[in-house]
C-alpha cells in the first residue's frame, strides 16, 4: 500500500517561511493535497496539485511537487501564529474501484516561535 | 459551500450503548466518507459509500454499522465499541465517486467510549 512520510515537527520564527516537506510510495495519485488541522479541529484542504505540473502557487502558499523523486513540499512565505497546526500531505490510495480514501502522512507540527 | 457538517460535536457513551454519528453536505456530492482519526495520529479511511452504495469497507469491525439514507446524509451506527475506539470521526464528501477527487471534511465528531 501507499506509504507516505513526514517529520513530526517543524518551528520557525514569525515572519520567516516554512518548509514541510512529504515523500511517497505510490505515485498514482493524479492530485496531491496538503490538508490543516488546528487543535480539536477537523482538516481544512489547504490546496492540492495535479500530478502534472510542478509547481503551484496560491497566495502565501507555494507546493513544489518532484514526481521523479516523489517528493512533495509546501512553502509557507511570513508564517503568522494562525499558521500553527498539524498539515497533512495526503494522497489518493486506488481501490480499482470508483471512489477512493485518502492516505494521509503522519503530520507534520508546525510551531511558531515569536 | 463547501461545507460538510457533523453532529454532535462530542460524545461520551458506554461499552453497551448504541448512539449514532450523523453527517451531512449540500454540495451535490454523491460520494461521502468515514474516517477514524486517533490522537496524535494520522486519519484512517473506514468506509466509502459512492451513489448511496458503499464501495469501500476498510475491514471495520462490524460495532460500526454505516448507512446512507440519501445522497447527501452518512450515518455510523455505534454498538457495543471499546475504549480504544474513542477518537475523532471525520466525515468528506467528493462530487461524483470517481477516483482522484478532492475530499472535504467536516469537522468531526469527538467520540469517547467509557
Amino acid at each position: 500500500g501507499e506509504d507516505v512520510e513526514q517529520s513530526l515537527f517543524l518551528s520557525v520564527r514569525e515572519g520567516d517561511s516554512s518548509v514541510i516537506n512529504c515523500t511517497y510510495t505510490d505515485s498514482s495519485s493524479t492530485y496531491l493535497y496538503w490538508y490543516k488541522q488546528e487543535p480539536g479541529a477537523g482538516l481544512q484542504l489547504l490546496t492540492y496539485i495535479f500530478s502534472n505540473m510542478d509547481m503551484k502557487q496560491d497566495q502565501r502558499l507555494t507546493v513544489l511537487l518532484n514526481k521523479k523523486d516523489k517528493h512533495l513540499s509546501l512553502r509557507i512565505a511570513d508564517t503568522q501564529t494562525g499558521d500553527s497546526a498539524i498539515y497533512f500531505c495526503a494522497l489518493v490510495s486506488h481501490s480499482g474501484g470508483g471512489a477512493d480514501g485518502l492516505t494521509f502522512g503522519k503530520g507534520t507540527h508546525l510551531i511558531i516561535q515569536p | 459551500d463547501t461545507e460538510v457538517t457533523q453532529t454532535p460535536k462530542h460524545l461520551v457513551m458506554g461499552m453497551t450503548n448504541k448512539k449514532s454519528l450523523k453527517c451531512e453536505q449540500h454540495m451535490g456530492h454523491r460520494a461521502m466518507y468515514w474516517y477514524k482519526q486517533k490522537a496524535k495520529k494520522p486519519p484512517e479511511l473506514m468506509f466509502v459509500y459512492s451513489y448511496e452504495k458503499l464501495s469501500i469497507n476498510e475491514s471495520v469491525p462490524s460495532r460500526f454499522s454505516p448507512e446512507c439514507p440519501n445522497s447527501s446524509l452518512l450515518n455510523l451506527h455505534l454498538h457495543a465499541l471499546q475504549p480504544e475506539d474513542s477518537a475523532l470521526y471525520l466525515c468528506a464528501s467528493s462530487q461524483d465517486g470517481l477516483a482522484d477527487e478532492t475530499q472535504y471534511f467536516g469537522p468531526g465528531t469527538r467520540l469517547l467510549v467509557l
